[in-house]
């Protein structure tokens, strides 16, 4: 079984405060690694792929980077508004192409 | 709107039935993925298919399979059911079957009383 664990499992933070929260994998076997972002009653949506060393994704004022070496993915959010509430999950995929989620950190922004 | 469509939305049914639940994937994509979120294990993956093909295999159990027909359409048979298996089934899909972006069906939630 593959240990990917997510810290903190859960976040309250003022509206404007950046936070960033992180996501821990095996740093063998590694072919990628998923960035989710899933509201309650909806469906999971995706955020980042991420497959190599180094890489840095930005989408608006969401961010990630990743170090396979090391093991550990971190998502960061700049500026934070009430619609960012939501719980954030990692997907780790190995070399066998098995997803293995991680328990999510559930951000809350207060207004 | 993911443009990936499950059905049903809702299936409510007994221990030691079986079950079918349908995944339409968005237009053009080859790769379909099943998921289950139970509430005491979180989001686990099941099967992939690519192009009618398995292609990974995740935490599926041998009551359950899975297939990918030839118009891409999938379907998770789930049988010999069990409190257990109550949960929200979703299905995903994405374009090929390397490391890229997949789109999340609305998902069915299965009861199993």
């Amino acid at each position: 079984i593959l240990n990917v664990e997510q810290s903190p499992q859960s976040l309250h933070v003022q509206e404007g405060d950046s936070t960033n929260f992180t996501c821990s994998f095996p740093s063998s076997n590694f072919y990628a690694l998923h960035w989710y972002r899933w509201e309650t009653a909806k469906s999971p949506e995706a955020l980042f792929v991420m497959t190599l060393n180094g890489d840095e994704k930005k989408k608006g004022r969401i961010s990630a980077t990743l170090n396979t070496k090391e093991g550990y993915s971190y998502l960061y959010i700049k500026g934070s508004q009430p619609e960012d509430s939501a719980t954030y999950l990692c997907a780790f995929i190995g070399s066998a192409r098995q997803l293995t989620f991680g328990s999510g950190t559930q951000l809350t922004v207060l207004p | 709107d993911s443009g990936v469509t499950q059905t049903p939305k809702h299936l409510i049914t007994a221990t030691g039935q079986r079950v079918t639940l349908r995944c339409s994937p968005r237009s053009g994509d080859l790769s379909v993925y099943w998921y289950q979120q139970s509430l005491d294990q979180g989001l686990q993956f099941l099967i992939q298919y690519y192009n009618g093909e398995e292609r990974a295999k995740g935490n599926i159990l041998e009551r359950f399979s899975a297939q990918q027909f030839p118009d891409l359409h999938s379907e998770l048979n789930l049988s010999s059911l069990e409190l257990g298996d109550s949960a929200l089934y979703f299905c995903a899909s994405s374009p090929r079957q390397g490391p890229e972006t997949q789109y999340f069906g609305p998902g069915t939630r299965l009861l199993v009383l």
